[in-house]
């Protein structure tokens, strides 16, 4: 499966967009991109998946450029309670390979 | 909702110990994963089961380590004897995936284990 690339970490206010980028430039056609994320002390949890499409869903959108070689997550109105490492992993049929993923902060 | 059951929370024992930890997936989820997580890292898999059977066992370190789901529903990890490099999170995951294609895993709490 193709590995990806996010930022160590990220600062992000209260009530603002999150944009958090992920790349993926070697991406195969059956691979999807999945996000999680891991609250402090917590067991990770899934939050979205796509394979080409953009989706939304009550936590989060996920915008994938048309060349699938890189994504973003956005949490639309960030609150403290989205602090967490999130993970982005491209999966197509084997297991879920998880990275170091972003540290992302969110300030007052 | 639903959750994955795990205990016990924190586990403290001595090296050379035996230790175990205890997952009750999701009902009706017939894919169970047993993943390790060192601090400041992301998981990584230990073993998956479909059922009562493993189909990944690969990053297992089976001189020490064993996983059992004997009737496919919850599962026991056991670590003998315990190393200070065992020191972990232990994370416990469940699917209703039977095979490839996209699908979501169910996180537990995990079990912090920390080998003195």
């Amino acid at each position: 499966d193709a590995k990806t690339t996010q930022p160590t970490s990220m600062d992000c206010a209260e009530g603002r967009a999150a944009n958090l980028p992920c790349n993926h430039s070697t991406i195969s056609g059956n691979e999807y991109v999945y996000w999680y994320r891991q609250i402090h002390s917590q067991g990770p949890q899934y939050i979205i998946h796509g394979l080409k499409n953009n989706e939304t869903n009550e936590m989060a959108s996920l915008i994938i450029t048309e060349d699938r070689k890189s994504s973003t997550l956005i949490l639309p109105h960030a609150t403290l309670r989205d602090t967490a490492v999130y993970y982005c992993i491209v999966r197509g049929w084997g297991k879920f390979q998880f990275g170091a993923g972003t540290q992302v902060v969110v300030t007052p | 909702e639903a959750e994955v059951a795990q205990s016990p929370r924190y586990k403290i024992t001595e090296k050379s110990q035996a230790v175990a930890f205890w997952c009750d997936p999701i009902s009706g989820h017939a894919t169970l994963y047993w993943y390790r997580q060192i601090l400041g890292q992301g998981p990584e898999l230990l073993v998956q089961f479909q059922d009562e059977s493993v189909v990944d066992d690969s990053q297992l370190p089976k001189d020490r380590f064993s996983a059992e789901r004997l009737k496919g529903v919850d599962s026991t990890l056991k670590i003998q004897p315990a190393e200070l490099g065992d020191s972990a999170m232990y994370l416990c995951a469940s699917s209703s995936a039977l095979a490839g294609g996209p699908y979501e895993q169910y996180f537990g709490p995990g079990t912090r284990l920390t080998v003195t």
